[in-house]
């Protein structure tokens, strides 16, 4: 069955840099897009950024653009996002989701919390 | 501030029928596919609809979507206590290149 198991998240300071990994099974990774979205403590859901497929598309939100970099390993059925220059306001869950159709599949989140 | 807009709140007693409003623009819901997601507490999002009017797979028919020029609408007939959940529609919007979220709609069945 399709799984997106979320890691690396923690405890952080303010201005400094955290990597997630999101690891895909049960499909062909290579063939979807995926999405990061978070949901801040006690908030509603906010869209992050997408890589496409092939890798040759990548858009961000306007709060992570410049700081969040979206990158993904079809070898290893990985999709990363590295956070860097993090904030108190990006903590949050973060959540990997595959994108075929609309959003379908979620992992079940990992939690960043950037507090000094 | 979500550019999707939806209704903070609504409730409805068993069996009732309720529907949930979804309002955007014309680079968005006017022009793209809305999906909505359940969220119960403490778990991650779940699709409902995709397409605007698709069911995804094992979702019971008494959830429905539509769509009509820049607003979208999650309709559930027949309300069962566990349909109590927070609700969300979201659209990719061709001016952002982004996927906006609603604000979100807090369901509570009386």
């Amino acid at each position: 069955q399709v799984r997106l198991v979320e890691s690396g998240g923690g405890a952080v300071q303010p201005g400094t840099s955290l990597r997630l990994s999101c690891v895909a099974s049960g499909f062909t990774f290579a063939s979807y897009p995926i999405h990061w979205v978070r949901q801040a403590p006690g908030k509603g859901l906010e869209w992050v950024a997408v890589k496409s497929k092939d890798g040759s598309n990548m858009h961000y939100a306007d709060s992570v653009r410049g700081r969040f970099t979206i990158s993904r390993d079809n070898f290893k059925n990985t999709e990363y996002l590295q956070m860097n220059i993090v904030r108190p306001e990006d903590t949050a869950v973060y959540y990997c989701a595959r994108d075929g159709p609309g959003i379908d599949y979620w992992g079940q989140g990992t939690l960043v919390t950037v507090s000094s | 501030q979500s550019v999707l807009t939806q209704p903070p709140s609504r409730s409805g007693t068993p069996g009732q029928r309720v529907i949930i409003s979804c309002s955007g623009s014309t680079s968005n819901i006017g022009s793209q596919n809305v999906n909505w997601y359940q969220q119960l507490p403490g778990t991650a999002p779940k699709p409902l609809i995709y397409h605007s009017d698709q069911r995804q797979s094992g979702v019971p028919a008494r959830f429905s979507g539509s769509k009509s020029g820049t607003s979208a609408s999650l309709a559930i007939i027949g309300l069962q206590s566990e349909d109590e959940a927070d609700y969300y529609c979201a659209a990719w919007d061709d001016s952002l290149k982004a996927v906006l979220f609603g604000g979100g709609t807090r369901l509570t069945v009386l």
